[in-house]
């Protein structure tokens, strides 16, 4: 069966301060990667997805960087951290063998506060 | 711009009663509508998607129905538990890209009380 790994579950930060999280996927093979963003009583704010090892795509401007350099491997990353940058981290994947059904599945998230 | 609307107010209902959420949207053509449910702390969870072809989808005591007339999608838990007590987030698929691209709602919170 797939699982989908993320950490540190929770981490605290000062404003300024590098940032790197990590999602990892088992069971699987070629999934498609997201990292989503939930600030507190909100949705879900799509950050970046990829298709592929090296393929990336940015859907919101803003100082957070991702990569994928394995096929089951996705990073988060930051050079410096803004306090707006709080909140709790999702990753996701998607089968893309299932068609056009596309459920996506979630890992355990991770809470970051920047302080 | 594409906009998704669901009922901010938390949903407060008594177990045994159907609760029925909304989710409206703007500026979409959709082919496809999820449903997930989230608990606090926890990533969301996918309950049931829905085609732009289907009128309605029952799974268990869920059901959800897709008007792409009304551009409105609802949500009913029937018979609802206190272990039903959640936010619901519904999400529609933001292109037509062959990848699967969604847009998730801010979530409905569900409060079943005995």
């Amino acid at each position: 069966s797939q699982t989908i790994h993320q950490w540190p579950a929770t981490l605290v930060q000062p404003v300024g301060s590098p940032l790197s999280l990590e999602c990892t996927v088992e069971g699987t093979s070629n999934p498609n990667l997201y990292w989503y963003r939930q600030a507190a009583g909100r949705g879900l704010q799509l950050l970046f997805y990829s298709v592929g090892i090296g393929q990336i795509s940015s859907e919101v401007p803003q100082n957070l960087s991702a990569s994928r350099p394995q096929d089951r491997q996705f990073i988060l990353s930051s050079k410096k951290l803004l306090l707006s940058d709080s909140g709790f981290y999702l990753c996701a994947w998607t089968d893309r063998a299932s068609g056009r059904s596309y459920e996506q599945y979630f890992g355990p998230g991770t809470r970051l506060t920047v302080t | 711009s594409q906009k998704i609307e669901q009922n901010s107010e938390a949903l407060n209902i008594q177990e045994g009663k159907t609760a029925t959420l909304t989710c409206n949207y703007t500026n979409y053509s959709p082919a496809y509508l999820q449903w997930y449910r989230q608990d606090p702390g926890r990533g969301p969870v996918f309950l049931l998607l829905i085609r732009e072809n289907e009128k309605e989808k029952r799974k268990e005591r869920l059901k959800v129905t897709f008007d792409t007339t009304l551009k409105q999608s609802l949500f009913h838990i029937t018979a609802s538990q206190p272990a039903d007590s959640a936010t619901y987030l519904c999400a529609l698929e933001a292109t037509t890209d062959s990848w699967g691209k969604f847009q998730f709602g801010a979530g409905t919170q569900v409060v079943v009380t005995p």
